[in-house]
């Protein structure tokens, strides 16, 4: 059974780094084809992904947030950390991090399972 | 990016209808469709993955189809547990969300 935990500050100020601890259990991120992903979801509002790791260390970002964010994973520990810079109370929101599956001998890929979120508050 | 955009963002429905939500992607993404269903205060759960393959342990009255740009998310008789917020996601390229469909009881 795979599960996947989201720790770190549920509070942060304005201007201040961000850093996520995604732990999980079931898998392994030396395997090929495994990843883990970061997405995130303000208050009310749509589901955005962040940054994907993958078991050969390759590194994806959003477009939009790539300057702030920093993925980085720890194989013994079975651990993956997000990073991002310069928080503002935009940031604010519940952040996921999930398991990325892909279908042996394809490109085809989804998120499952997923953690349960940690609410990140941006405020002074 | 690749743009998600679904509709409708929010309908109305009754027990026992027949729902359909639509997902168009900006290009085509060929089957590289996943669809997800988050109820209030919960993380995601995959429902359809591949445009149309069924997750183990989903009721079969979810269905999802299309290729290319556009996809629907079936779900044949409404059930009261099936009240929540759906999306799709492309993983052709690096992920995108569609901004949502909430279906709410009439």
């Amino acid at each position: 059974q795979i599960t996947l935990k989201e720790s770190g500050p549920t509070l942060v100020k304005p201007t201040q780094t961000l850093t996520l601890t995604c732990t999980f259990s079931g898998f392994s991120l030396s395997t090929s084809g495994v990843g883990v992903g970061w997405i995130r979801q303000p208050p009310g509002k749509a589901l955005e992904w962040l940054a994907l790791i993958y078991w050969d260390e390759d590194k994806r970002y959003s477009t939009s947030l790539k300057s702030r964010l920093t993925i980085t994973k720890d194989t013994s520990k079975n651990q993956v950390v997000l990073t991002m810079t310069n928080m503002d109370p935009v940031d604010t929101g519940t952040y996921y991090c999930a398991h990325r599956r892909r279908e042996s001998g394809s490109y085809l890929n989804w998120f499952d399972p997923w953690g349960q979120g940690t609410l990140v508050t941006v405020s002074s | 990016d690749i743009q998600m955009t679904q509709s409708p963002s929010s309908l109305s429905a009754s027990v026992g209808d027949r729902v359909t939500i639509t997902c168009r992607a900006s290009q085509s993404i060929s089957n590289n469709l996943n669809w997800y269903q988050q109820k209030p205060g919960k993380a995601p759960q995959l429902l359809i993955y591949a445009a149309s393959s069924l997750q183990s342990g989903v009721p079969s009255r979810f269905s999802g189809s299309g290729s290319g740009t556009d996809f629907t998310l079936t779900i044949s008789s409404l059930q009261p547990e099936d009240f929540a917020t759906y999306y799709c996601q492309q993983s052709y390229s690096t992920p995108t969300f569609g901004q949502g469909t909430k279906v709410e009881i009439k």
